[in-house]
């Protein structure tokens, strides 16, 4: 079974919008990492936050985690049309797996 | 400082035949990822390393893959006899923070087999 599933599967906003995709996980965790994968590219790491954090910033991004339910946030703010891509979550925990991820079109 | 390099970029191979993917890490990263991408089953951790031995190699879905770490700076992956629906992305990952540590990915290697 996946570690990370993301939520929605898609995803479509126009520029300036915010976005928002969700990360549930199944088992306890060290931490939780973001990625974003743009059409044709290897994924890249956005952000990871800590078990004992709640919440965390980078740039646009805004990261949540509610360990009690099991679940993270990811929050882009004021969105462009560079971030269409899909994006990914990874629990860090024994089981090492990403969901099927996030794909996310912001429109010009 | 360069990222995780892969090669070849792009394979196209017949059935049967037998394919090599290569991997070289970030320099000073002690762990290795093969991960897998398809649109059927998303990303696939095959198989991962640290300091060049293989910890887990469950996710490897036959005998006719097999994983290779000679040094720390190279990794192979090879498939044989390849069959289409090995067909997939295959990407190498490595860390420095350990196994649930930040990944960095290379840009992977689409492997097409006829």
């Amino acid at each position: 079974s996946q570690q990370g599933e993301e939520d929605p599967q898609a995803l479509s906003i126009q520029e300036g919008e915010n976005a928002t995709m969700n990360c549930s996980y199944k088992t306890s965790i060290n931490n939780l990492q973001w990625y974003r994968q743009n059409s044709g590219r290897g994924l890249v790491h956005l952000i990871l936050i800590r078990s004992n954090e709640r919440e965390k910033h980078s740039g646009r991004l805004r990261v949540t985690l509610d360990t009690s339910k099991k679940s993270s946030s990811l929050l882009i703010t004021a969105s462009r049309a560079a971030d269409t891509a899909s994006y990914f979550c990874r629990a860090g925990s024994y089981q090492l797996t990403f969901g099927k991820g996030t794909k996310l079109s912001v429109i010009p | 400082d360069a990222g995780v390099i892969q090669s070849p970029r792009h394979e196209v191979t017949e059935m049967g035949q037998e394919v090599t993917l290569r991997c070289k890490p970030i320099s000073g990263h002690d762990y290795l990822f093969w991960y897998r991408q398809t649109m059927m089953r998303g990303l696939e951790l095959l198989i991962y390393f640290n300091n060049n031995v293989p910890i887990d190699d469950s996710g490897m879905p036959e005998d006719r893959f097999s994983a290779k770490m000679p040094n720390a700076s190279f990794s192979t992956l090879k498939i044989q006899p390849s069959e289409p629906r090995d067909s997939a992305v295959y990407f190498c990952a490595s860390s420095l923070e350990g196994r649930t540590g930040e990944l960095f990915f290379g840009e992977g290697s689409r492997l097409t087999v006829l």
